[in-house]
């Protein structure tokens, strides 16, 4: 089953524009975590927030969670066409270390 | 080594044949673990080594599906009696030991059952 539901499903934008990708979630989470996945391989890690985190911050990425709404945003700011990528927001299931992910943000950012 | 290495990185094989595929995590990362990923989907989680043993299988779907690790690195996904349903990219990750650490992903193995 998949906990965490990004939305939209798929966004397209002009590079230098920011783009915000949001998560949705069900349960008490321990931490939520951010993946880029480039032509359906391998996941890179991208950003992990914690639950009594608010705010984070890595270069040109910005997380927000806000676990009373069980909801987490994640904005690319000044984006490139190698911004390009499928994103994933994952989270624990309150106990042990298993990430349940969601079907992930198709991102295009056209030159 | 520098990152996660599975391989084989492709395996096409036929219905009803067993396939092992490798894992290979990141140095001294003591949690492993498997993930499939179908087309369109996010990656589901299969099983969760800590060490050698076994922490959390609850992901295997059915028991066609075994994973080892026996020297606490690294790890073999099994799979019997292929079905063409099994279809998918196989995915592991590693992380150091302890909730809520960043999981590191290798490439994947894109497995076709034919």
């Amino acid at each position: 089953s998949q906990q965490g539901e990004e939305d939209p499903q798929a966004l397209s934008i002009q590079e230098g524009e920011n783009a915000t990708m949001n998560c949705s979630y069900k349960t008490s989470i321990n931490n939520l975590q951010w993946y880029r996945q480039n032509s359906g391989r391998g996941l890179v890690h991208l950003i992990l927030i914690r639950s009594n985190e608010r705010e984070k911050h890595s270069g040109r990425l910005r997380v927000t969670l806000d676990t009373s709404k069980k909801s987490s945003s994640l904005l690319i700011t000044a984006s490139r066409a190698a911004d390009t990528a499928s994103y994933f927001c994952a989270t624990d299931d309150g106990g042990y270390n298993k990430l349940i992910f969601g079907a992930g943000t198709r991102l295009a950012v056209h030159p | 080594g520098a990152g996660v290495s599975q391989t084989p990185s492709n395996k096409v094989t036929e219905k009803g044949k067993y396939v092992e595929l490798r894992c290979d995590p990141i140095s001294g990362h003591t949690a492993l673990y498997w993930y499939r990923q179908s087309l369109g989907q996010g990656p589901e989680f299969l099983i969760y080594f800590q060490g050698t043993g076994a922490a959390d299988d609850s992901g295997l779907p059915n028991d066609r599906f075994f994973a080892v690790r026996p020297e606490g690195s690294v790890s073999t996904l099994k799979i019997q009696r292929t079905e063409r349903g099994d279809s998918a990219v196989y995915l592991c990750a590693s992380s150091l030991s302890g909730t809520g650490t960043a999981q590191y992903f290798g490439p994947g193995t894109r497995l076709l059952v034919l």
